[in-house]
Parts: C-alpha cells; sequence; structure tokens
C-alpha cells in the first residue's frame, strides 16, 4: 500500500522567512495530494491540493510543488506569520481507486515572532 | 452548517471498560471516515463508509473495534473492551465524494 514520508518533523523559522515541507510516497498511481493545517485542539483543515496532471500550484502565500518522476511533492510557505504555526501534514491518495487518504507524520511550525 | 460534530470531547475510562464515540457528518455528504492520531503513528485511517455502507475495514486494529453507520446523519465506533493502547485522539470526518475532507474536533480516549 502506499507509504508518505515527511520532513522535517520539527521546523522553526522567524516571522517574515519562507518555509518548506517536503513528502515523498511510494505508490505510483497516487494522483491526488493534499495538504492539511492542525491547529491545537482541532481537526486537520484543507489548506491546498494538487493534482498530478499539475506541476504547482499556488493560493495567495502558499504554494504545492509536485514531481511526479521523482514521487515527491512540497509545500512551501512564504513570509511566515506567528498564525502560520500549527501542524502540517502531507497526503496521498489514488483518484478512482481507492478511497483511503494516507497521510505522512506531520511537521510542526513554529513562527517565531 | 455546523461542521462535523464528535461526542464526547474527552472520554477517561479504565481499561476492560466499553467505549462509545458518535459523530454527525455534515448533511449531504455521502463518506464517512474514522481515524485514529497518536504521536507514534500519526494519522490512521480506521474504516470508512460511503451512503452508511462500510467499504473498507482493514485498519481497525482488532476485534475490539467496531463501528457503524445506522443512516446518514450518525455514525458510531466502539471498543469494547478498551486496553490502555487505545488512549488517543480519535477524528470523525466526513466529504463528497471522497475529495475534500472536513474533520470534526476530534474525541480524546484516555484508557486508564
Amino acid at each position: 500500500g502506499e507509504n508518505v514520508e515527511q520532513h522535517p518533523s520539527t521546523l522553526s523559522v522567524q516571522e517574515g522567512d519562507s518555509a518548506v515541507i517536503k513528502c515523498t510516497y511510494s505508490d505510483s498511481a497516487s494522483n491526488y495530494f493534499p495538504w492539511y493545517k492542525q491547529e491545537l485542539g482541532k481537526g486537520p483543515q484543507l489548506i491546498i491540493d494538487i493534482r498530478s496532471n499539475v506541476g504547482e500550484k499556488k493560493d495567495q502565500r502558499i504554494a504545492v510543488t509536485l514531481n511526479k518522476t521523482a514521487k515527491h511533492f512540497s509545500l512551501h510557505i512564504t513570509e511566515t506569520q506567528p498564525e502560520d504555526s500549527a501542524v502540517y501534514f502531507c497526503a496521498a491518495r489514488v483518484e478512482g481507486g481507492s478511497e483511503k487518504l494516507v497521510f505522512g507524520k506531520g511537521t510542526k511550525l513554529t513562527v517565531n515572532p | 452548517d455546523a461542521g462535523v460534530i464528535q461526542s464526547p470531547r474527552h472520554e477517561v475510562t479504565e481499561m476492560g471498560q466499553e467505549v462509545t464515540l458518535r459523530c454527525k457528518p455534515i448533511s449531504g455528504h455521502d463518506y464517512l471516515f474514522w481515524y485514529r492520531q497518536t504521536m507514534m503513528r500519526g494519522l490512521e485511517l480506521l474504516i470508512y463508509f460511503n451512503n452508511n455502507v462500510p467499504i473498507d475495514d482493514s485498519g481497525m486494529p482488532e476485534d475490539r473495534f467496531s463501528a457503524k453507520m445506522p443512516n446518514a446523519s450518525f455514525s458510531t465506533l466502539k471498543i469494547q473492551p478498551s486496553e490502555p493502547r487505545d488512549s488517543a485522539v480519535y477524528f470523525c470526518a466526513s466529504s463528497v465524494r471522497s475529495e475534500k475532507l472536513f474533520f470534526g474536533s476530534g474525541t480524546q480516549l484516555s484508557v486508564l
């Protein structure tokens, strides 16, 4: 089955800096890659996703890139703010196949003011 | 819409007791997922339903775990008997056509 590896497990940046979180997946058939943000005491919330027919997607300060050949995808947050502090999860799934969404172990991002 | 509603928010029980976690999905959503979150294993999918029918329960750890979805607006996850290693945060999520998942706030379970 699918296996998703996520790095780093913790990341600390200064406010205004950029943050990058990287994930690799094992199943070459995976074609849907969402990112979720989890704040303390809450459930994960989708912040951006990308499908395999696209190499990059942006939404304001957040961008995701996908390299299907290397089977890795990354989340980029620019101009970080203290409210970006949270745990971020990447995930992968084969659309049209099993509906299982397999998550990475998460990255705890701390943005220092 | 109030989102996915889970109850209770916190549950403390003793080993051997039965535990029932409850979930009300978002109205109109046809998929419901149960996840378990621990520090060691991250977010694990336990079981998911489509139109109230269990589709894949391969993530259910043992026969002590069972899940039901008697109608489109309610699901339960039961652990009987509970063990200390079941301590975790249990999330319910719902979606339309298994696309964007909407998670509840979770149930923090502690088995002493």
